[in-house]
């Protein structure tokens, strides 16, 4: 069955460095990710999208790749602050009827 | 413009009852989709209206129901609560059905007792 899966441990990190999640898809090959982040009793929200013929795509510090041959995305957060702590996700799904990782929490320690 | 609504917020309810959500999208998306959060199985997707008609539905059991309205307002329905339906419920809005990102609501939070 297609699965998207995300590493469950938290990360640490500190101020100013870059975290760095993996988001990984098995049994399929979704033509696009989508990346969220949802702070603690939240909705989710909506962060990047990135299709699969896209390698890279940014959005201020964030950056997201997209990996066809490992079946791999990897999310950056550059000089990260405490305000970036939160839980992130990713997606994929067509016609909105998204599959979520079980999502990251990222912690930035100042 | 106004974000996603939900209503309620917070609902307590016993086993056996039912419960009604609400969900506002906002102005001008007519796609509606709802979804369930819980720490064991994260978020997970229950079903999508678009024009008011289900598109999608995911896997979950018929007790979990819903419906659009004219105004692309959607309301989702859960009968025979059990315990294992004490989660977040989640509603995101989408301009059409184009897969594109989705806006979330703050969601309701359901504690079934």
């Amino acid at each position: 069955s297609q699965k998207i899966e995300q590493n469950s441990e938290a990360l640490n990190i500190q101020e100013g460095k870059t975290a760095t999640l993996t988001c990984n898809y098995t049994n399929y090959s979704p033509a696009y990710l989508q990346w969220y982040r949802q702070d603690p009793g939240r909705g989710p929200v909506f962060l990047l999208l990135i299709r699969e013929n896209e390698k890279e795509k940014r959005k201020e510090r964030l950056k997201v790749t997209f990996d066809t041959t490992l079946k791999q995305s990897l999310f950056h957060i550059t000089a990260s602050q405490p305000a970036d702590s939160a839980t992130y996700l990713c997606a994929h799904g067509g016609n909105n009827r998204l599959a979520f990782g079980k999502g990251n929490q990222v912690v930035v320690i100042p | 413009k106004a974000g996603v609504t939900q209503t309620p917020r917070y609902l307590i309810k016993t086993r056996g009852q039912q419960v009604t959500l609400s969900c506002s999208p906002i102005s001008g998306h007519r796609s509606v989709s709802w979804y369930q959060q819980t720490p064991g199985q994260g978020l997970q997707f229950l079903f999508e209206y678009f024009s008011e008609t289900q598109r999608n539905k995911g896997n979950f059991p018929g007790r979990f129901s819903g419906r659009q309205f004219s105004n692309s307002r959607s309301e989702m329905n859960v009968s025979t609560l059990e315990l294992g339906d004490s989660a977040l419920y989640l509603c995101a809005s989408s301009l059409n059905r184009g897969g594109n990102e989705q806006f979330f609501g703050p969601g309701t939070r359901l504690t079934v007792l």
